[in-house]
């Protein structure tokens, strides 16, 4: 399953098939992103990270890719289970700057 | 330890209460950060400390007061709220500014 961040912000997928969760940033100078996973009640926990002197970056099943060239950041979840329904954030960081959070994708896992 | 510790979990106050959130880190961070998040939002920046100095108000009302009395703590002093500020108020630190964040779990709270 595939969201496109701000026109898709819920995505639903079946337990065991991979996740895309899209995000486009807003700042060409941004050179740090972070993507965060927040369940309810809970504070946002940090997943994988990302400088822009790279364009692909692995976890322990998640993958995150960068395109400078269109602003586009993408989480890869691979064989996504229950325990991964949750909203997820990318947040970019200019330099000299704070972090800025996007808008969020609802993640919903179906068993 | 690796946590950011925040109390109360839950607060309930009326819009003439004082009432004070706070914020606790022993990971050696020097950048401490609050954040206010509305339900299916994302966070927002409200203010950053670093090294026990306030470096960041993202014009926030006098009505939220921060306060960094060292480098491991942070609080947020509320007084004269309105129900509009009705949030989950987060923590966070980063080893210093620009570095990835650290969450508490929030202060979820409501303003009557």
């Amino acid at each position: 399953g595939e969201s496109v961040g701000l026109h898709l912000p819920t995505l639903s997928v079946q337990e065991g098939d991979n996740s895309i969760i899209n995000c486009a940033y807003s700042n060409s100078a941004s050179d740090y992103f972070i993507w965060y996973k927040q369940e309810s009640g809970k504070g946002p926990q940090f997943i994988i990270d990302i400088r822009s002197n790279m364009d692909k970056r692995q976890g322990q099943r998640v993958t995150v890719l960068l395109n400078k060239t269109v602003k586009h950041l993408s989480l890869q979840i691979a064989a996504t289970q229950p325990g991964d329904s949750a909203v997820y954030f990318c947040a970019e960081n200019i330099p000299g700057n704070q972090f800025y959070f996007g808008t969020g994708t609802s993640l919903t896992v179906i068993p | 330890d690796t946590e950011v510790t925040q109390t109360p979990k839950h607060l309930v106050m009326g819009m003439t209460n004082k009432k004070s959130l706070k914020c606790e880190q022993h990971m050696g961070h020097r950048a401490m950060y609050w954040y206010k998040q509305k339900a299916k939002k994302p966070p927002e920046l409200m203010f950053v400390y670093s090294y026990e100095k306030l470096s960041i108000n993202e014009s926030v009302p006098s009505r939220f007061s921060p306060e960094c009395p060292n480098s491991s703590l942070l609080n947020l002093h509320l007084h004269a709220l309105q129900p509009e500020d009705s949030a989950l108020y987060l923590c966070a630190s980063s080893l210093t500014e620009g570095e990835k964040l650290f969450f508490g779990s929030g202060t979820q709270l409501s303003v009557l």
